[in-house]
């Protein structure tokens, strides 16, 4: 089992819709968690850090669930500049960062 | 402006033939690191400094060298390249290995080797 496990997508979806991921951690001692955006094999980028208490930014809201361990990505009023690979990131008791593969957005005209 | 400039962005090589790629970082922070990026995976690291002359093995440090001889610079050295270390390369950098954010990346570099 992948220590971090994504949806590898694509997902399709319109513009203008709400559309959500999930992210699936196997370490409980993991201590921080983040979302990562990539675009089109350029450098990820840091979306959001993710807070024990959910957070959001803007049209995006990121929460954790411990006790089922998974982190989510939900993504309000979709813009074609979202399409993008979103990876999910675990930094573990090491301080060591464990990335999944990442979930394909495409959002279609 | 803040960055960290990874260069040659493209590279294609043989199998064998000794390259350097090289990483500067220009915001003073401690922890630096080596990713490659293959597809279906996630970044898996090779190699990581904590600061000045402090290196360590990440996760798939075989076939590589790093060194930290200043803070701002941290090259990834390929001694002897061979077909399977093809990949998308990233160097990144965080003021220290337990800050709270995220990590800032460099552009990437493309290597092939034949």
């Amino acid at each position: 089992r992948k220590e971090v496990e994504q949806d590898p997508g694509p997902f399709n979806v319109p513009e203008g819709a709400t559309v959500a991921f999930n992210c699936t951690y196997s370490n409980s001692a993991s201590q921080s968690f983040f979302w990562y955006r990539q675009d089109c094999r350029k450098e990820p980028k840091l979306l959001m850090s993710v807070y024990s208490s959910g957070n959001e930014d803007g049209r995006f809201t990121a929460q954790l669930n411990r006790a089922s361990q998974y982190i989510s990505l939900l993504i309000r009023d979709s813009k074609l500049s979202d399409s993008a690979t979103y990876l999910c990131v675990v930094k573990d008791s090491n301080y060591q960062l464990i990335w999944g593969a990442g979930t394909k957005l495409i959002i279609k005209p | 402006e803040a960055q960290v400039t990874q260069n040659p962005r493209y590279l294609i090589t043989v199998t064998g033939k000794k390259l350097t790629v090289t990483c500067s970082q220009n915001m003073n922070h401690e922890y630096m690191s080596w990713y490659r990026q293959d597809p279906g995976l996630g970044l898996r690291q090779i190699y990581y400094s904590m600061n000045v002359e402090v290196t360590d093995k990440g996760d798939v440090p075989e076939g590589y060298k790093v060194s930290r001889k200043e803070k701002r610079n941290f090259p990834l050295i390929l001694e002897s390249p061979s077909p399977n270390q093809t990949s998308l390369y990233f160097c990144a950098s965080s003021p220290h290995r337990d800050s709270y954010g995220g990590y800032t990346f460099g552009s990437g570099t493309r290597l092939t080797v034949v």
